[in-house]
């Protein structure tokens, strides 16, 4: 079983502070995914990486996926209270296998 | 804007009712996913459809859930008989059929209490 490990888990911060979200396996990925998941809502897709040692930018978030293949990380500038959520990676392991979630961290960014 | 859709939002049930979840994926994607979400698991795969055909029910308890696409715009997932330890939110999502990537675009989700 693959699994995929989310640190930290929780994390509280003040408005404008910067922060990463990292995301790690023994596995190695073909694809990874980060989603955001707001209260009351379902998960929502935000990226997805393919080639190891990609980056690639939404406005004020950046995601990198490992040269491996195995990791990934999320970081945010400036964090706003609108990113507050459960952030979600995901990977896929290649084919049309299904897709293995991480355990989650949840981010609350205070005004 | 395509999205998932699914019914109902939220369901209370007693203990030993059937329940049964609906979702409509997005036009023209042939994956399809049921999820079940608590505080202590997290998000649980129950059951994965690809092209209407069951790829994964591993996660699934067979004894008391079912999961069938009777046709590309409609996916059930039924319980019964249902209990309290099945008291979770349940996602449905759809994907494109992409191998290697696998994208997935989630419904709202329906709540389920059962007391």
């Amino acid at each position: 079983t693959q699994l995929l490990e989310q640190s930290p888990q929780f994390l509280s911060i003040q408005e404008g502070e910067n922060l990463t979200v990292y995301c790690n396996s023994s596995s190695v990925f073909s694809s990874l995914q980060w989603y955001r998941q707001e209260p009351g809502e379902g998960p929502v897709l935000l990226v997805t990486v393919v080639t190891g040692g990609e980056v690639k930018k939404l406005k004020r978030l950046t995601f990198q996926f490992g040269d491996a293949r195995k990791d990934s990380s999320l970081h945010i500038t400036a964090a706003q209270p609108g990113d507050t959520g459960l952030y979600l990676c995901a990977g896929n392991s290649g084919g049309y296998q299904k897709v293995t979630f991480g355990t989650g961290t949840k981010l609350q960014v205070i005004p | 804007d395509a999205r998932v859709t699914q019914t109902p939002r939220h369901k209370v049930t007693e203990m030993g009712q059937e329940v049964t979840m609906r979702c409509q994926p997005i036009l023209g994607h042939n994956t399809v996913f049921w999820y079940r979400q608590t505080m202590m698991q997290g998000l649980e795969l129950l059951a994965y459809f690809r092209n209407r055909a069951p790829l994964d029910d591993s996660g699934m308890p067979k004894d008391r859930f079912s999961a069938e696409m009777p046709d590309a715009t409609l996916a059930t997932l039924k319980i019964q008989p249902s209990e309290p330890r099945d008291s979770a939110v349940y996602f449905c999502a759809s994907g494109p059929d992409r191998e290697n990537v696998n994208e997935q675009f989630f419904g709202p989700g329906t709540r389920l209490t059962v007391l």
